[in-house]
């Protein structure tokens, strides 16, 4: 079965970066892209950007270019999202999903369990 | 991008139908069918309940249906229950990038 797992709570102070790691297993973790999703307390969601796991092409949200790297290892069919320059406004539950449809329009299915991440002096 | 408009809640008793609306602007929803919408109850992940403006994914109730006119979505749900007590959101693409809807609480009476 399709399984997203992803990595664990973490605490960060501010300017500081983040990793957030997303292992797919159950699937051919090359074919579909994963897209980052991000949602902070009590508020809505908000798209980060995808990853397309063959190629490693990436497509960011605007908000993010600069700030955020998407990448992915093969070898053990995992997913990054790393975030820099970290703010207290970045405190949130970081999220990756897969694209079930052939072009990453957000038809996701599969999500990990989240990643809460705590920017806090 | 801006985020797509969506009332901050709608509510509606057990049996009855309800319609939430997600309006975009020419540069998402008016110009793609690749609208979905999203189901979430409190501390889980959210949940696609429909994709590509009006399809369902297998396993979602067919109480859940989806439609489009202009630069605004709408997500119908028939004969509420008890469980479909949960946020909603819609998301777009939107060329390069794609947004979502602020989220909608449904309550069920």
């Amino acid at each position: 079965q399709v399984q997203l797992v992803q990595s664990g709570a973490e605490v960060k102070k501010p300017g500081a970066s983040v990793k957030v790691s997303c292992k797919a297993s159950g699937y051919t973790f090359t074919g579909y892209y994963m897209h980052w999703v991000r949602q902070a307390p009590g508020q809505g969601l908000e798209w980060m950007g995808w990853i397309n796991p063959n190629s490693g092409g990436t497509n960011y949200a605007q908000k993010f270019q600069g700030r955020v790297t998407m990448t992915r290892d093969t070898s053990i069919s995992t997913a990054y999202m790393e975030l820099s320059r970290l703010r207290s406004d970045d405190t949130a539950v970081y999220y990756c999903a897969r694209e079930e449809v052939a072009d990453p329009e957000m038809a996701t299915i599969y999500w990990g369990q989240g990643t809460l991440v705590t920017v806090s002096s | 991008q801006s985020a797509l408009t969506q009332p901050a809640s709608v509510s509606g008793s057990p049996g009855q139908s309800i319609t939430i609306s997600c309006t975009g602007t020419s540069s998402d929803v008016g110009s793609y069918n690749l609208v979905s919408w999203y189901q979430q109850h409190p501390g889980k992940a959210p949940k696609l309940m429909i994709y590509e403006v009006s399809k369902r994914p297998s396993g979602v109730s067919n109480r859940f249906s989806g439609s489009k006119s202009g630069n605004t979505a709408s997500l119908t749900i028939s004969g509420l229950q008890a469980e479909d007590e949960a946020d909603y959101y819609c998301c777009s693409y939107a060329g390069s990038s794609t947004v979502f809807g602020g989220g909608t609480k449904l309550t069920v009476l």
